[in-house]
């Protein structure tokens, strides 16, 4: 049971770039989460996908898309990137478990990007 | 709407002190109350959670208790160790989907 996997884990990228992280579940969780992290800044909400075939903005969307691929896959878009996006990227997921409440989130280890 | 405010660190402790770290929320009802902690180089982890008032969390020797008369939840550890350095980040939930996080408290215990 790996939990969230994330990949890559580190990324330079030049101005103007795209790239996709990508950002796996194996809990079998219905809602699924991106963050960034930024010194000072504390985390803040990108994206989130509630259940499969959904997925609404969070606190700083701009800039972003996402892609809820399946009930396991999310995955955060940067079409062109800018150096205002280096950060630390945080997949997470939640979900009802042996009766539960759903609103304890697990995360990923992240994905250090650098955008020059 | 629901919201945390946590103290501010960084925080220095020497081995076996006693740590505490603040964090007091607002919010309407009881909802539930997390703290996860992040140590270097990792994403978040749950350290600890309370799901309704007068709870009591414990994890790893940590332990909060969800206090409605004060709006608080507290982490304490009565001894740290140096592997406890990290930062913490209290939590409540905005809604099913969301959660609040304060700003975060980096702990940096010393041999």
């Amino acid at each position: 049971n790996a939990g969230v996997t994330q990949t890559p884990k580190f990324q330079v990228l030049k101005t103007g770039q795209s790239m996709t992280l990508q950002c796996a579940q194996d809990m079998n969780h219905n809602s699924m989460y991106w963050y960034r992290q930024d010194p000072g800044m504390g985390l803040r909400l990108i994206y989130y996908s509630a259940s499969e075939g959904t997925t609404d903005k969070g606190e700083v969307p701009n800039g972003y898309n996402v892609s809820r691929l399946n009930k396991r896959e999310f995955s955060l878009r940067l079409e062109s990137a800018a150096p205002s996006q280096t950060s630390v990227y945080f997949c997470a997921s939640s979900g009802v478990s042996s009766g539960k409440r759903r609103d304890t989130q697990y995360f990923g280890p992240g994905t250090r990007l650098t955008v020059l | 709407g629901n919201s945390v405010t946590q103290m501010e660190g960084p925080v220095t402790l020497s081995e076996e002190a006693f740590l505490t770290i603040n964090c007091t929320y607002t919010a309407t009802g009881y909802p539930s109350l997390f703290w996860y902690v992040q140590y270097p180089g990792e994403g978040l982890q749950l350290l600890l959670k309370a799901t309704k008032a007068d709870d009591k969390g414990s994890n790893k020797g940590f332990e909060a208790t969800y206090r409605k008369e004060t709006t608080s939840f507290h982490l304490e550890k009565g001894s740290v160790q140096v592997s406890d350095s990290a930062v913490y980040f209290c939590a409540l939930p905005l809604n099913d989907y969301k959660l609040s996080f304060g700003a975060g408290t980096t702990v940096t215990v010393r041999a």
